[in-house]
């Protein structure tokens, strides 16, 4: 069953502006991951949180997890046009109960204009 | 260096038609994956290897059988196409088989008509 998913759904934002993508759980998670598809490509890998970490950054990316919430956010700042892809949040909750596969949300559609 | 690459990346063929694609990873990774992306771009996982042994097989046809040679390698053979097998298909491995990142091939575009 689907697991995270992704909001909003699609995002058009200007270049240098930031970014947000929101991501809800249902179950208990091992780590949290995002990850990037730019059109006609592989998904990337851009960042694993655990569930003990509340916040974590990697160049212009910062995500945070609020496990009381089940949520997580995905933040580009000083986006490019170059971040244009679909963005997606993905699961881990082997081990616990959950699922032991890495489940992805629906992906979320950002365009950053020039 | 392709870290993770898929053969062919474009695939064309009829319905009945047996086909493979083949996945390789040169990343030194103990477990292996195999997702499908259908046309709203959910991603769903079919299978997945850990040293060879298949530890994930989701409900898929029968008609789709994955081989892993050896750790660095794993197939997927597919009977009788459909024209709902229709997707994008990608191969990810990761350096095990829980709580890390996975590392995606550049998928093969599978078309039946």
């Amino acid at each position: 069953s689907q697991q995270g998913e992704e909001d909003p759904q699609a995002l058009s934002i200007q270049e240098g502006e930031n970014a947000t993508m929101n991501c809800s759980y249902k179950t208990s998670i091992n780590n949290l991951q995002w990850y990037r598809q730019n059109s006609g490509r592989g998904l990337v890998h851009l960042i694993l949180i655990r569930s003990n970490e509340r916040e974590k950054h990697s160049g212009r990316l910062r995500v945070t997890l609020d496990t009381s919430k089940k949520s997580s956010s995905l933040l580009i700042t000083a986006s490019r046009a170059a971040d244009t892809a679909s963005y997606f949040c993905a699961t881990d909750a082997a081990g616990i109960g959950g699922s032991e596969k890495l489940v992805f949300g629906k992906g979320m559609k950002l365009t950053v204009n020039p | 260096d392709t870290a993770v690459s898929q053969t062919p990346k474009y695939l064309v063929t009829q319905m009945g038609n047996d086909k493979s694609i083949k996945c390789e990873q040169n990343l030194g990774h103990d477990t292996m994956y195999w997702y499908k992306q259908d046309s709203k771009k959910f991603l769903k996982i079919m299978f997945s290897y850990n040293n060879k042994e298949l530890i994930i097989n989701e409900t898929v046809p029968n008609r789709f059988s994955p081989k892993s040679p050896d750790k660095a390698h794993l197939n997927l053979h597919i009977n009788s196409l459909e024209l709902g097998d229709s997707a994008v298909y990608f191969c990810a491995s990761s350096p095990a088989w829980r709580g890390y990142e996975q590392y995606f091939g550049p998928g093969t575009r599978l078309t039946v008509t």
